[in-house]
Parts: C-alpha cells; structure tokens; sequence
C-alpha cells in the first residue's frame, strides 16, 4: 500500500497570503489529523477528521482551517499567513478515530517571509 | 489537560549497546495509548512501538521494547544493540480514550549511535 503522501513538500509564502496543503491517506483509512511542528513549540495537534466530519481541534486560531472529502483526503488552510506560522505541517492517518496507530507523511515545510 | 515530558533532551550511545529513553506523561483517563515514534533526518515520522494502557504486558518490537509502569505514569523505550540506523529524534506520544486532543507529543530525545 502506498503511504501518507502530502503536497506540496516545500512551500514559500509572504506574510498576509493564505495556503492549502493536501493529505491524501492511506488507501482504506478514514481518519486524519494535522500536526504542526516548531522548533520552539515541538509538535502540536491542529485538528482530526474522521469522515468528513471534524472530530477535534487544537489550540490554533480560526485562520487554521481544515476539510475532508469523501474520499478521505484532506486539506487544511492557513489564512492571513505570520512568520510564526513557518513550520513543517505533518499529516497522518489511522484506520479508525480511537486508538489506533497513526502513519504519517513526510510533511510540507512551509516558510512565510 | 494530557502531557507527555521526556526529560532527556539528547542521549547518545555506542553502536551495538544498549539505551533507555525516558518518558513520563500525565492524564486522567482510565484508559489510554502509549506511543513511540522516530523521526531521523528526513523527518518522516515512524512509529517504533504502540502500547495499550489495559495492557500489563509490556510491548516489544525486536530490538525495542517498553518499560511501561502504569502507577508511575512512565513508559521508557530500551533500544538493545543499537545501530547507527536508529540515529534520529525520537518522541513520546500519548492518546487518551476521550480523543481530545489526538496524540500529545513531549518535546523529544534526540539520540546519536557513536561507531
């Protein structure tokens, strides 16, 4: 089975744009959250998606937003982009929402000049 | 609120001997998961070993096992015979079974295998 894959890998913005990055899961896994990971503030839950449907959300302000389609692949935005924002975005997978082992891509490494 | 403190920000070890990684964590749920993962260079996050809280027995995944004392809320990872492959940062994860907040990270141990 083919794994995570997120896109795109590398992305260059300036501060006050916006950008969606998109997760396509693991065939058969309906679940997927989002992670942000900082330097300084590690690794940080964003939100879950478990068909279609958001499931849980993190301490992240309303300009983090996220979808997913009915073919579990998932998009999340960033509106009104700040230099805090510069991060790798990991995404990951899991068959079911409870418990179960998480997979994750290789991430988008965003920058916001 | 769930944590996860792994008290080691790096820990190195010789090729071929054994290294224990710290982890402690805090949660009021009666049930829960324990997670390892590894995250070498590339930054591609792998999971090592998946251990459920009602679980006593301790997980093992050949070379890596777990130390998971419930009471003392610690779940240390033994790597035996290292190799220079299991060079990478490596993080503790915690999910409870309310799911509130999907996985909680501590800050990760970075560890380095010396030939």
């Amino acid at each position: 089975k083919a794994g995570v894959t997120q896109t795109p890998r590398y992305l260059i913005k300036t501060r006050g744009q916006q950008v969606t990055l998109s997760c396509s899961p693991i065939s058969g896994h309906r679940s997927v959250s989002w992670y942000q990971q900082t330097p300084g503030q590690g690794l940080q839950f964003l939100f879950e998606y478990f068909s279609e449907t958001q499931r849980n959300k993190g301490n992240f302000p309303g300009r983090f937003s996220g979808r997913q389609f009915s073919n579990s692949r998932s998009e999340m935005n960033v509106s009104t982009l700040e230099l805090g924002d510069s991060a790798l975005y990991l995404c990951a997978s899991s068959l079911g929402w409870q418990g179960e082992t998480q997979y994750f891509g290789p991430g988008t490494r965003l920058l916001v000049l | 609120a769930q944590t996860v403190t792994q008290s080691q920000p790096e820990m190195s070890v010789q090729e071929a001997e054994t290294v224990t990684l710290s982890c402690t964590y805090d949660t009021s749920e009666s049930d829960y998961y324990l997670f390892w993962y590894k995250q070498p260079p590339s930054r591609q996050m792998i999971l090592v070993i998946r251990q459920e809280a009602y679980k006593q027995q301790n997980a093992t995944e050949n070379r890596f096992s777990v130390n998971f004392q419930k009471a003392a809320k610690s779940f240390s990872l033994k790597i035996s015979d290292s190799q220079l492959g299991d060079a990478a940062m490596y993080f503790c994860a915690l999910e409870g079974q309310g799911g509130s907040e999907k996985l909680v990270f501590g800050k990760g141990t970075k560890l380095t295998v010396n030939p």
